[in-house]
């Protein structure tokens, strides 16, 4: 079965950092690009980061470039976000996603991970 | 960066009517556009892809049409499991951008 386990959510301060995880299983890992994609509460859909499927090339949402950064572990079969200098507005659920977008629909979601940020 | 738009952004619909959201691009997407229906409290799952293409696993009453900058979701016959958010989003160019949701309850 193919799966995306998200997890490292929780609460931070604002100007925190935090480091998301998603664990993949059930396909080739490291023959797709991946992505990150958050909703905050009540709101819609928002792309947030995508990356190649050998880390070669990275791309983000304007709000969040120079504060986060998507890496990948094909050996560990391992996504991760991670988020520097966080804002009140970036409180979300985080999804991880199978594929990097660029003339591919999002297949696949995790669950998502709930991130609050807050004093 | 591409702007998506919805129409309506909610409606209420009774069990077996035919239900159509439309879905507009701010510049030529050709054909790489997608629907996604959520539930609450549930992540997004894809229904349509390439504007047309029926995911493997989906209801044969969703379809979806159109090309360029306008397209359509439709819902020949509403089922109860059918009341949700419908999201389209394009894959043309990044950033890959959502519409923002037209919410289907019940009348």
């Amino acid at each position: 079965e193919v799966q995306l386990v998200e997890s490292g959510g929780g609460l931070v301060q604002p100007g925190g950092s935090l480091r998301l995880s998603c664990a993949a299983s059930g396909f080739t890992f490291s023959t797709y690009g991946m992505t990150w994609v958050r909703q905050a509460p009540g709101k819609g859909l928002e792309w947030v980061a995508s990356i190649k499927q050998d880390g070669s090339e990275k791309n983000y949402v304007d709000s969040v470039k120079g504060r986060f950064t998507i890496s990948r572990d094909n050996a560990k079969n391992s996504l991760y976000l991670q988020m520097n200098s966080l804002r009140a507005e970036d409180t979300a659920v985080y999804y991880c996603v199978r594929g990097s977008g660029y003339r591919y629909p999002f297949y696949i979601w995790g669950q998502g991970t709930m991130v609050t940020v807050s004093s | 960066d591409i702007q998506m738009t919805q129409s309506p952004s909610s409606l209420s619909a009774s069990v077996g009517d035919r239900v159509t959201i439309t879905c507009r691009a701010s510049q030529s997407i050709t054909s790489f556009l997608n629907w996604y229906q959520q539930k609450p409290g549930k992540a997004p799952k894809l229904l349509i892809y390439a504007a047309s293409s029926l995911q493997s696993g989906v209801p044969s009453r969703f379809s979806g049409s159109g090309s360029g900058t306008d397209f359509t979701l439709t819902i020949s016959s509403l089922q109860p499991e059918d009341f949700a958010t419908y999201y389209c989003q394009q894959s043309y160019s990044g950033p890959f951008t959502f519409g923002p949701g037209t919410k289907v309850d019940i009348k």
